[in-house]
């Protein structure tokens, strides 16, 4: 089946630790997103990818990175940096045009002990 | 910057009824893409529904269909013939015309349907 695949459910970060969130597609999309979901904000732009070993910030980048290596896979790491990480994480995907539509990976929920 | 703004927290409906959630835009741009997701208690966000700014005429897909009031900035959603099913938080989003750049979402409407 095609579609957008977020590993893991649910993680666990301890204090000053990074963690990786994965986010895999076989849909053959070109761009890739990374949003964070909190109560009652909305979605959130962190970092989106139009093209491999290509990645823009987005509104609040601070404290996360990402990669994209293959066109399939754009993890997200989330470092010691970002000092509120608990949220909901979706990654999204989309083809190479005007007005592509994004479609939404399962998430991950990560929380902090 | 565009912003997009959901002035209804949450909503509720009687199964079978028509209910309409309201969202307005901002922007400067002229040509652009709108559309609204519906999150369910899974939090799988789902695409419901997209509307080209350049179309005159309004998007419909089954039991929903929106009100596009370019001029006015405001794309609402009307939900007819509401289902338990529908029962799930909305989020309107803004597209710019150019490929593949980010939504901007709306802080979402809470929707639930009333047996």
């Amino acid at each position: 089946d095609g579609g957008i695949t977020q590993s893991p459910k649910y993680l666990f970060r301890k204090e000053g630790q990074n963690v990786t969130l994965s986010c895999e597609q076989n849909l053959n999309h070109d761009a890739m997103y990374w949003y964070r979901q909190d109560p009652g904000q909305g979605l959130r732009l962190i970092y989106y990818s139009q093209i491999v070993n290509d990645f823009q910030k987005g509104d609040i980048a601070e404290g996360y990175s990402v990669s994209r290596e293959k066109k399939e896979s754009f993890p997200l790491t989330v470092t010691s940096a970002q000092k509120n990480p608990t949220a909901f994480y979706l990654c999204a995907s989309s083809i190479q045009l005007a007005g592509g539509t994004q479609y939404f990976g399962p998430g991950t929920r990560l929380l902090v002990l | 910057a565009q912003t997009v703004t959901q002035s209804q927290p949450e909503m509720s409906v009687q199964e079978a009824e028509t209910v309409t959630l309201s969202c307005t835009y901002d922007t400067s741009e002229n040509n652009y893409y709108l559309f609204w997701y519906k999150q369910p208690p899974s939090r799988q966000m789902i695409l419901v529904i997209r509307q080209e700014a350049y179309k005159q005429q309004n998007a419909t897909e089954n039991r929903f269909s929106v009100n596009f009031q370019k001029a006015a900035k405001s794309f609402s959603l009307k939900i007819s013939d509401s289902q338990l099913g529908d029962t799930a938080m909305y989020f309107c989003a803004f597209m710019k015309l150019l490929g593949n750049t980010p939504l901007v979402f709306g802080k979402g409407t809470r929707l639930s349907v009333i047996a």
